[in-house]
């Protein structure tokens, strides 16, 4: 497996504009994780899925941030409009069971300016 | 909810030397300790764990051990090489959220 599949690998946009970051699973995995990571912060959990559905999105910062996953191998995080403190890296990862062994991808270096 | 403090922020050794970065952690239900290596530019990544009804896990230079009594639990590296120089992070799971300690960045001197 080619692992957890993330795109794009870095973004830069100009705040106020839409961003969307996709995500592929490890197939066989029925969880996903969408994690921000920031020197401030370390690694926060924004949401996560059990079989495509949203189980607790607790972690998302405001109502500018949606996730959705429609089928169990492709998941967006889309930040609607963005400002420059969204600038971060985010992660997804995914496990066979939840909050173990989390194999997390190489993540969206996102920035707005 | 779960405090993970993790121990020291940097570290620096020579070569061939061991290492050891530590962690306690408040919440007595937390079951499963992961380790995670991160490398400049790349997602964290699984390198040992260890659940909570075990003490002591090895695999080749790398090792875990837990004391459950003390709540806290330490990743120990032998033989340091240049390329395991990364930032090192501990969590703790109650298995319904994982809590990440700060990171401790390794750097090995060659």
């Amino acid at each position: 497996d080619a692992g957890v599949i993330q795109s794009p690998r870095h973004e830069v946009t100009e705040m106020g504009q839409e961003v969307t970051l996709r995500c592929k699973p490890i197939s066989g995995h029925d969880y996903l994780f969408w994690y921000r990571q920031t020197m401030m912060r370390g690694l926060e959990l924004l949401i996560y899925f059990n079989n495509n559905v949203p189980i607790d999105d607790s972690g998302m910062p405001e109502d500018r941030f949606s996730a959705k996953m429609p089928n169990a191998s492709f998941s967006t995080l889309k930040i609607q409009p963005s400002e420059p403190r969204d600038s971060a890296v985010y992660f997804c990862a995914s496990s066979f069971v939840a909050f173990e062994k989390l194999f997390f991808g190489s993540g969206t270096q996102l920035s707005v300016l | 909810g779960e405090n993970v403090e993790q121990h020291p922020s940097t570290l620096s050794v020579q070569e061939g030397d061991s290492a050891v970065i530590k962690c306690t952690y408040s919440d007595s239900a937390s079951n499963y300790f992961p380790w995670y290596k991160q490398e400049l530019g790349k997602g964290p990544q699984l390198i040992i764990d260890i659940r909570s009804n075990v003490g002591e896990k090895k695999d080749q230079r790398i090792a875990v051990t837990l004391n459950k009594t003390a709540k806290h639990f330490s990743l120990h590296i032998t033989e340091t090489q240049p390329e395991d120089s990364a930032v090192y992070f501990c969590a703790a799971s109650t298995g319904n959220q994982f809590y990440f300690g700060t990171g401790t960045s390794l750097t090995v001197i060659p």
